[in-house]
This record gives C-alpha cells, sequence and structure tokens, in this order.
C-alpha cells in the first residue's frame, strides 16, 4: 500500500525557515517524480513544487521560486521541501504527492498534508 | 503561471449530467495532453480520477470522463450520485517542468 507521511510542519514567524519531510512507502520511490502542492486555508490546490527520479528536473512556481527547495533522498525513500523567508501568504497546508512516472505527469497518490503557519 | 479557470460552482439532480470547463492557454492545457482532474471532499486529500485528459483511473466510475477542446479542457459527470458532490480541481502541465491547477469548482447534487 502507497503511503507519504508529512512532517515538519508549525508556526513559524515571517521571514523564518522551515523544513519539511514526506516519508514514502509501498512503492519503489527512485522510480518515481515526486512533488509539493499546498492549500491555504479554504482555498484553492497550488502545485508548488516537483522533482523528477533522479533529481535531474526540478521546478517550482513562480511564487515561491529563489525561495524554497526541493530535494529527495532516494536511500531514505524521502521528499524534503526547505522553506526559506517564509510570508504569511504561504501559510497552508502542504501536500507530498508522488507522480505517475519518472518525470512530470501526474500526481496519483496524496498525502495527508503538513499545516504551515507563517504569523508573528 | 496564471491558474486554470473553472466554473466557481456547478449543479445537478441525482442522474443529471454536468460538465466541468478548465480554460488555460496554448503554453498549458493547450499545449500538452498533460490535463488531470481530482476530486476533493471536504477535509480529505485530493484524489485523482482522470489523468492525460481523457484515462479514467483505474476504479474511478466511467460516468467520470474527459475531453479537450484547443485551450479549454472539461470534465462531464455522467448519472450524477449523491457521493460526487465536492470541489474539483484540473491541473496541466506548464513546460519547464511546473504545473498548473484550475481555481476549483464546487459540484453540488440538487
Amino acid at each position: 500500500e502507497v503511503q507519504l507521511v508529512e512532517s515538519g510542519g508549525g508556526l513559524v514567524q515571517p521571514g523564518r525557515s522551515l523544513r519539511l519531510s514526506c516519508a514514502a512507502s509501498g512503492f519503489t520511490f527512485d522510480d518515481y517524480a515526486m512533488h509539493w502542492v499546498r492549500q491555504a486555508p479554504g482555498k484553492g490546490l497550488e502545485w508548488v513544487s516537483g522533482i523528477s527520479w533522479n533529481r535531474g528536473n526540478i521546478g517550482y512556481a513562480d511564487s515561491v521560486k529563489g525561495r524554497f527547495t526541493i530535494s529527495r533522498d532516494n536511500a531514505k525513500n524521502s521528499l524534503y521541501l526547505q522553506m526559506n523567508s517564509l510570508r504569511a501568504e504561504d501559510t497552508a497546508l502542504y501536500y507530498c504527492a508522488k507522480d505517475t512516472y519518472g518525470e512530470y505527469r501526474t500526481f496519483d497518490y496524496w498525502g495527508q498534508g503538513a499545516l504551515v503557519t507563517v504569523s508573528s | 503561471q496564471s491558474a486554470l479557470t473553472q466554473p466557481r460552482s456547478v449543479s445537478g439532480s441525482p442522474g443529471q449530467s454536468v460538465t466541468i470547463s478548465c480554460t488555460g492557454t496554448s503554453s498549458d492545457v493547450g499545449g500538452y495532453n498533460y490535463v488531470s482532474w481530482y476530486q476533493q471532499h471536504p477535509g480529505k486529500a485530493p484524489k485523482l480520477m482522470i489523468y492525460d485528459v481523457s484515462k479514467r483511473l483505474s476504479g474511478v466510475p466511467d460516468r467520470f470522463s474527459g475531453s479537450k477542446s484547443g485551450n479549454t479542457a472539461s470534465l462531464t459527470i455522467s448519472g450524477l450520485q449523491a457521493e460526487d458532490e465536492a470541489d474539483y480541481y484540473c491541473c496541466s502541465y506548464a513546460g519547464s517542468y511546473t504545473g498548473v491547477f484550475g481555481t476549483g469548482t464546487k459540484v453540488t447534487v440538487l
């Protein structure tokens, strides 16, 4: 059974940093691209970042480019999102999502999300 | 990376059909056949329903179907059922290893 479990969320002050992790199990992690998608309270979904199976391709939404860094450790079956210079508008539930291929295609499994609240 | 445009809400009676549009540009919906549709019930994670424009994920009822014409993709739910009441989001590949979601549509079963 595919499982994605996010961790690392919490309350953080504007301008500070936070690192999200996603522990994957139930599939061959290094065969698939992975993504982060967020949802602000009461709002819609926003694709944040994606990384290919071998880290050869990485992409970011304009809203986080230069502030967020996605990475993966295939030996640990883990996906990460380093979030720097956080802003109030980054407040959201952050989902880890598995792709159906090694490169960007679509998201077939999602975690339950990690809540990030940016507030002073 | 502007969000794809979806109607805010659609509604129908049980057994009726509803269609949700998803309008983008030639840089996303119109440029790639990587359009997918997600269903989200309140408090739950999104669930993939349709991918590659019109392919149904295994286990998804065949009353859900997808299509695309130019820069607009569509999701049709035929034979609407009570459990179909949820939020629906389209998503498209937008080039340079980026993606973009639609604004979301609330489907109400009357």
